[in-house]
């Protein structure tokens, strides 16, 4: 069955810094790769998201790489911020245009001030 | 900024009780969407509307899971008879079309004792 993981359970940076989240999934056959947010006591917050004929996107603040070749999707944070502390997830599209996401483990970026 | 509601946040109840959730989704959004996520992983999808149509529900354990949108708007999502399994996070979703850009209530706590 389709996997989607995070590499670390948990990331720690300094306030200011910047910060890079990983993913590996396994199903090559995902159209769109997205991320998600979840701060503690609130459900998830859409971010960003990329589809498979893209290898980068920015939004505010964040940018999202896939590397199909080796089916690796990141999520950079420039100048981490306090508010920044959550869980990230990140999620497979589901193919056929269910726009179903399937959900990974998630990691805790926690910020240092 | 409008928001998904959920009610009630929290609830706890003894195993064989039937329990409710509401929802409540962000006016003018036709897809609602409903997700139980369990303690340390991603949201998993139980069942999917398109105004008061189910959509998927392949998810949805239905011998004793239901849910319902009858006036294509808010949406109560029941269990009957609740068992010590679905102790977990009960969120709701909605967006305005099939997109991974949904916003997520704050979910409801489950506990089944």
């Amino acid at each position: 069955g389709e996997s989607v993981g995070l590499h670390l359970p948990t990331l720690s940076v300094q306030e200011g810094d910047n910060s890079i989240i990983n993913c590996a999934y396994s199903n090559s056959a995902s159209d769109y790769f997205i991320w998600y947010k979840q701060e503690s006591g609130k459900g998830p917050q859409f971010i960003i998201d990329i589809r498979s004929n893209m290898d980068k996107r920015q939004g505010q603040r964040v940018t999202v790489l896939l590397n199909k070749t080796v089916k690796h999707l990141s999520l950079q944070i420039a100048a981490t911020q306090p508010g920044d502390s959550a869980v990230y997830f990140c999620a497979t599209g589901g193919t056929g245009g269910s726009y179903i996401p399937t959900f990974g483990r998630g990691t805790s970026l926690i910020v240092h001030p | 900024e409008a928001e998904v509601a959920q009610s009630p946040r929290y609830k706890i109840t003894e195993k064989s009780q039937a329990v409710a959730f509401w929802c409540d989704p962000i006016s003018g959004h036709a897809t609602l969407y409903w997700y139980r996520q369990i303690l340390g992983q991603g949201p998993e999808l139980l069942v999917q509307f398109q105004d008061e149509s189910v959509v998927d529900d392949s998810q949805l354990p239905k011998d004793r899971f239901s849910a319902e949108r009858l006036k294509g708007v808010d949406s109560t999502l029941k269990i009957q008879p609740a068992e010590l399994g679905d102790s977990a996070m009960y969120l709701c979703a909605s967006s305005r079309g099939r997109s991974y850009e949904q916003y997520f209530g704050p979910g409801t706590r489950l506990t089944v004792t």
